[in-house]
């Protein structure tokens, strides 16, 4: 496809409950990020990735978060033992640039619109 | 903590009007970004403007960068309704690796016909 797309575009869960959330990059784009969006704010910071390693995941709030991109392309965020503080827009972009650098613009998805009950 | 901040939080005109929003930001920066939001879902890139330039043109857009303050403005002239919308900036901080963006809250548009 031409943009960035995620799946599901919504998912309603019960509390306890594990979920993935996975994002389709732009083709051939090497950089991957995912960010959280709480109702009212910007959207912050997870993790990137690198072609398939996690190259800063500073942002995952603790250990019930992990992300994976095992061939460099799609990812899938992982959500452990959910809590109704998950709730949020989760949103995926890709850049075709490594980033850090004098051009970063990200591409975003729709986001997946995740509520845990 | 949030490297950007807008400012105003809401703006509301008439159509046909110019709306200036306002950036702060905290740490030196390789570039900033303005994004655009339609209810709560995907974010469209608008502009980015490098460390190293001062102003930048989009069809209705203007962005411009003071670095010495840490501040951006956006305008959109000539508003539209369709122009209703949430927007973002972004900045990559200059000793971030991998070019994560920090947003700011946002600045809720709205355009009244």
């Amino acid at each position: 496809g031409a943009g960035v797309s995620q799946t599901p575009s919504n998912k309603v869960t019960e509390k306890g409950k594990y979920v993935e959330l996975r994002c389709d990059p732009i083709s051939g784009h090497t950089a991957l990020y995912w960010y959280r969006q709480s109702l009212g704010q910007g959207p912050e910071f997870l993790i990137y990735f690198q072609g398939t390693g996690a190259a800063d995941d500073s942002g995952l709030p603790n250990d019930r978060f992990f992300a994976v991109r095992p061939e460099g392309s799609v990812s899938t965020l992982k959500i452990q033992r959910t809590e109704r503080g998950d709730s949020a827009v989760y949103l995926c972009a890709s850049s075709l640039t490594r980033g850090g650098g004098r051009y970063n613009e990200q591409f975003f998805g729709p986001g997946t619109r995740l509520t845990v009950l | 903590s949030q490297q950007g901040e807008e400012d105003p939080q809401a703006l509301s005109i008439q159509e046909g009007e110019n709306a200036t929003m306002n950036c702060s930001y905290k740490t030196s920066i390789n570039n900033l970004q303005w994004y655009r939001q339609n209810s709560g879902r995907g974010l469209v890139h608008l502009i980015l403007i490098r460390s190293n330039e001062r102003e930048k043109h989009s069809g209705r857009l203007r962005v411009t960068l003071d670095t010495s303050k840490k501040s951006s403005s956006l305008l959109i002239t000539a508003s539209r309704a369709a122009d209703t919308a949430s927007y973002f900036c972004a900045t990559d901080g200059f000793y971030n690796q991998g070019g994560k963006l920090i947003f700011g809250q946002g600045t809720e548009l709205s355009v009244k016909p």
